[in-house]
């Protein structure tokens, strides 16, 4: 399995622009996290979805921030506008879920570096 | 709310000393505890899982220990060596049926040759 995709790796736009990042979780996976990574904050959880539904949307900061997953292969999260303070590395990891355990090990993509000027 | 705080935030090391990297935790009611390795403009990448059942796991040069009951994990590497600097962080899933994961800000490591 080719793992995690993520595109674009690298992203540079002008404050203002609408951004889309994409992922493509691993093939039968039921699990989708979108993170953010700063230097100021750490890893963060923004959003994840089970099975294409979104779970838990708490960490997702504003309403610029949006996510969507129409079929169990592809993700994207959307930020419109975009602001400098939204320049940040962006995860997305995917997981299995085993019923009768608390395994649930994530797998992350590579990231995608997003710097707005 | 979960917190996760690993110290210290950078280690340098020379090659071949064993080292210790350690993560605690404010809620001791967790699923599981991850170990992940960053290397510098890459993903995560999964080192070991640990149960809450479990006590430690081992990979390797690597034994990562859970101590759920006063909120600390210990991440040992033996006999380390240049290939091993990244950054390490922690990772606990607290129970309450979610799958959010609470990560540490991480420890650098650079081993020096």
């Amino acid at each position: 399995d080719a793992g995690v995709i993520q595109s674009p790796r690298h992203e540079v736009t002008e404050m203002g622009q609408e951004v889309t990042l994409r992922c493509k979780p691993i093939s039968g996976h039921d699990y989708l996290f979108w993170y953010r990574q700063t230097m100021m904050r750490g890893l963060e959880l923004l959003i994840y979805f089970n099975n294409n539904v979104p779970i838990d949307d708490s960490g997702m900061p504003e309403d610029r921030f949006s996510a969507k997953m129409p079929n169990a292969s592809f993700s994207t999260l959307k930020i419109q506008p975009s602001e400098p303070r939204d320049s940040a590395v962006y995860f997305c990891a995917s997981s299995l879920a085993f019923r009768l355990a608390t395994y649930n090990e994530q797998f992350f993509g590579p990231g995608t570096r997003l710097t707005v000027l | 709310k979960q917190e996760v705080t690993q110290i210290p935030a950078a280690l340098s090391v020379p090659e071949g000393e064993n080292l210790v990297l350690n993560c605690s935790f404010t809620d001791s009611a967790i699923y599981n505890l991850q170990w992940f390795r960053q290397d510098p403009g890459k993903g995560l990448t999964s080192l070991l899982l640990i149960q809450s059942s479990q006590r430690e796991q081992t990979s390797g040069r690597l034994n990562a220990s859970l101590d759920k009951s006063s909120g600390r994990s210990t991440l040992y590497i033996a006999a380390s060596q240049p290939g091993d600097s990244a950054t390490y962080l922690c990772a606990v899933r607290t129970q309450g049926g979610s799958e959010k994961l609470v990560f540490g800000k991480g420890t650098k490591l650079t081993v020096n040759p």
